[in-house]
Order: C-alpha cells, then sequence, then structure tokens
C-alpha cells in the first residue's frame, strides 16, 4: 500500500530536550516536505526537499532541521524543543514536475507537546 | 506572493443540503488549487484539484470546485450533505511557474459539521 508514515504519532516532551519525528514514504517520490498545523492559521511549511542531499527552507523553518540522506526518509529534527513548536506536524511527498507535485501525499501527524 | 482566504472557520449544514465552501486565493502567477480534507485525527486526504485544464472540476465523494479568475475564487460544493462529510477542509494554492518549489499555501480551513 503506497503510503506516508509518520512516528511517533504522539510525543510529550520537556522544553530543551532533542527529539526526532521520522517520516518515510514507499512511492519512491523524490519531493518531501514538513508542515505544522496550528489553529486558525492552516499548514505552514518548515522544510522541503526536491531529492537526496536537497533541502530548502520554508515559511517557518527555525528551531527545526532535516536531513535527506535516503530517498524514503525525511526526518524533522528539534535540536532544543520550546513550547511554541506544540503543534500537528505532517510530513507529504510527491514526484516533482507539473502537475505531479501538486498531489502530495500527507502522512497521519505527529501531535508534539512540549513542556 | 501567494495566499489563500477561507471564509468562515466554521459552516453547519443540515444533511441533505447543499455544501458551500468559500475560498479566495491571491497569486500573481497561474495558479493551482487544490481541497484538502481532514478526517478526526487524520492526516489530509486530496479533494480535488485545478491544474489549468477544465474550470469546473470534479473530486472524490460528490465533491466539486469551479476555478472562476474573474473573482479569484475555487469554491467547494457538493449537492447533499451527509453525515460523513464532516470534517475540516483546506483550500490551499501552488504556482505553476518556473522555480515551483511544490509548497502549498493553506487557507485556515473550514469546519463542517452536519447535522441530522
Amino acid at each position: 500500500e503506497a503510503q506516508v508514515t509518520q512516528n511517533p504519532r504522539y510525543l510529550i516532551t520537556v522544553t530543551g530536550k532533542k527529539l526526532t519525528v521520522t517520516c518515510s514514504q514507499n512511492m519512491n517520490h523524490e519531493y518531501m516536505s514538513w508542515y505544522r498545523q496550528d489553529p486558525g492559521l492552516g499548514l505552514r511549511q518548515i522544510y522541503y526537499s526536491m531529492n537526496v542531499e536537497v533541502t530548502d527552507k520554508g515559511d517557518v523553518p527555525e528551531g527545526y532541521k532535516v536531513s535527506r540522506k535516503e530517498k524514503r526518509n525525511f526526518p524533522l529534527i528539534l535540536e532544543s524543543p520550546s513550547p511554541n513548536q506544540t503543534s500537528l506536524y505532517f510530513c507529504a511527498s510527491s514526484t516533482p514536475g507539473p502537475p505531479r507535485l501538486e498531489t502530495q501525499y500527507f502522512g497521519p501527524g505527529t501531535r508534539l507537546l512540549v513542556l | 506572493a501567494q495566499s489563500v482566504t477561507q471564509l468562515g472557520s466554521h459552516v453547519s449544514v443540515s444533511e441533505g443540503a447543499l455544501v458551500l465552501l468559500r475560498c479566495n486565493y491571491s497569486s500573481s502567477v497561474p495558479p493551482y488549487l487544490f481541497w484538502y480534507v481532514q478526517y478526526p485525527n487524520q492526516g489530509l486526504q486530496l479533494l480535488l484539484k485545478y491544474t489549468s485544464a477544465a474550470t469546473l472540476v470534479k473530486g472524490i465523494n460528490g465533491f466539486e470546485a469551479e476555478f472562476k479568475k474573474s473573482e479569484t475564487s475555487f469554491h467547494l460544493t457538493k449537492p447533499s450533505a451527509h453525515m460523513s462529510d464532516a470534517a475540516e477542509y483546506f483550500c490551499a494554492v501552488s504556482h505553476a511557474g518556473s522555480g515551483n518549489t511544490g509548497k502549498l499555501i493553506f487557507g485556515q480551513g473550514t469546519t463542517l459539521q452536519v447535522k441530522p
């Protein structure tokens, strides 16, 4: 089954404790992206990757890091989480090039609470 | 710069009634437009998309949307609401020009409530 998986689905942590949220897709997609969803703000892009070893900032990259060492994986790293990073996080993937780039497949989400 | 505005954060309809969710966009280049649905505790699922072909786009679950360039709108409709349509709906835009990074700009979301 074609899918995007994220782990963990739920996470409670404390300020300053490094954490990683994993994202993996089995569709051989080149493009992957991370979004955060906050009430009243919709989804905002954090980082994206057009291919292996190619990453770039989205609209809200502060406090986050990513890596893309393999095509299927795109982990989101919070080196020193703060309470304002409490949010619902989504990973997405697609093939590049119009129009397929626009059909992005989303993971189930990771709900993060930073105390 | 691109932006999306969804009019109404909450919409309530009776089962069997028309569903109309409003979306207006701003884009300096030809847009691609999307509607996604998010059911409780789930990820986003693509309902339909406009990518410069037919202006009336049909999607899954009986939904459709019409691209109106003159009104910069892409409203989502369904003739008859079902209880299972209760969810949060997001309108999104990206652009079709060169330098397309694939970023989707999302609206704030509209929660659809369907009353029996």
